[in-house]
Parts: C-alpha cells; structure tokens; sequence
C-alpha cells in the first residue's frame, strides 16, 4: 500500500537553531500537509502543498513529486515549536485520503 | 485554524458497551473523515464521505462501526460493541473537494475500560 517514511523519529533542538524534516513517499502523492500535534493532541496545519515551496515565519516546506519527498525547516526554534510534527501525503488514487508518517517527535530546549 | 467540531472530548465506555462520538465539519467543507490515533501516534484511516455518501471505509469500520453524515445534521461515528484496542484518539477532519487541504477537529480521546 501507499506508504510515507518519515524522519528523523525524534529530535532536540537548542532555542535559536534548525534543522529539517523529512518524508518520503513510495508512491507518487498529488499533495502533501504537514501538521503539528500539541500535548492535547489537536492537530494544527502549517502548510499543504500540491509542488514547490512555501514558507511561513520561521517554516518553509518543500513537496518534491517527481522525487518523492517533502520537507519540512525549521529555524530559530522557540519553546513553543515543541511537538509532533506529521506529514501526510494525499495518494493519487485515494479518494482524498491522507496517508499519515510516523511523526517526528521535538524538544525544544533552552 | 480549524472550525471542525468535535463532541465529547473525552469518552469512557466498559466493554460491550456502544460508543457514539460526533462531528461538526467546517460550513462548505463536503468532504468528511473519520481516522484512528492509537497511542504509539499511528494514523488509520477509517472512513469518508463526500455529502452525504461514503467514499471508502476500511473492514473494520464496515464490521463494528455505524457511521454517517446526514443532512443538517452531525456526522456520527458509532462502536456498536466496544473493545479494549478501540481505546484512541478519534479525529474528524473535513475538506473542500478532493485533493484540497483538510483541517482536523480536536479529537474524542475515547477510553474503554
């Protein structure tokens, strides 16, 4: 079936650094969003892309479907940035249905 | 950002017993989901419709849940006997037409004791 690695698993980041998610896809996906997850457990959206890049503050993402991968940065991380972070990937074949990563859990520390 | 609304959000049922959560999707929003969080943050996808017809639903949900999405009213997502794995995160979500962003409401923590 449709399926969406994504990575790293976990990650902790100092206040004020970067870093990148990642996902990939083994199957060619018309659209991707990326959510972050609070400790309550809502789901809050950050982007969705159908190709290219869009930023957001201190978010940019980038949906690569020739290559099977999206992208997720993260700059100047803040307490608040803390969370599951999950992509979701929209199949071509799937009546609209999210396929949903493994999230990535992030601490960020001071 | 999410106008999606979910009722309760916290529901406590023993085995056996029936389970109904609801969901109120975003006014304009034709397309409705229903997924699963377990407690180890996996997603499955359970159920959607697109108005009032079910697009695809997995064994499961065609098995041991009821479901719809009436007119005017609610959609519902029903365990009729429910079962200590059925203890999750229920997340209802809707979207535009296909393939268009979808916004998730807050979820029904659902605990079977």
């Amino acid at each position: 079936g449709d399926q969406v690695e994504q990575s790293p698993s976990a990650l902790s980041l100092h206040e004020g650094t970067g870093s990148a998610l990642r996902c990939n896809f083994t199957t060619t996906m018309r659209a991707v969003q990326w959510f972050q997850q609070n400790s309550r457990g809502s789901l809050i959206n950050l982007f969705y892309l159908a190709s290219g890049t869009k930023e957001n503050g201190r978010l940019k993402s980038t949906f690569n479907s020739k290559e099977s991968y999206s992208t997720l940065h993260i700059r100047d991380a803040q307490l608040e940035d803390s969370g599951t972070y999950f992509c979701a990937a929209i199949a071509s074949s799937s009546f609209s249905k999210l396929v949903f990563g493994q999230g990535t859990s992030l601490s960020v520390v001071p | 950002n999410s106008k999606v609304i979910q009722t309760p959000r916290y529901l406590v049922k023993g085995q056996g017993q029936k389970a109904k959560m609801r969901c109120i999707p975003e006014k304009g929003h034709p397309v409705v989901f229903w997924y699963q969080q377990n407690k180890n943050n996996e997603f499955k996808f359970l159920i959607n419709f697109q108005n009032q017809e079910v697009l695809q639903q997995i064994d499961m949900t065609e098995k041991r849940f009821s479901a719809e999405c009436p007119s005017n009213s609610p959609c519902s997502l029903e365990i009729q006997s429910s079962e200590a794995g059925d203890s999750a995160l229920y997340l209802c979500a809707s979207g535009g037409q296909a393939n268009t962003e979808v916004f998730f409401g807050k979820g029904t923590r659902l605990t079977v004791v």
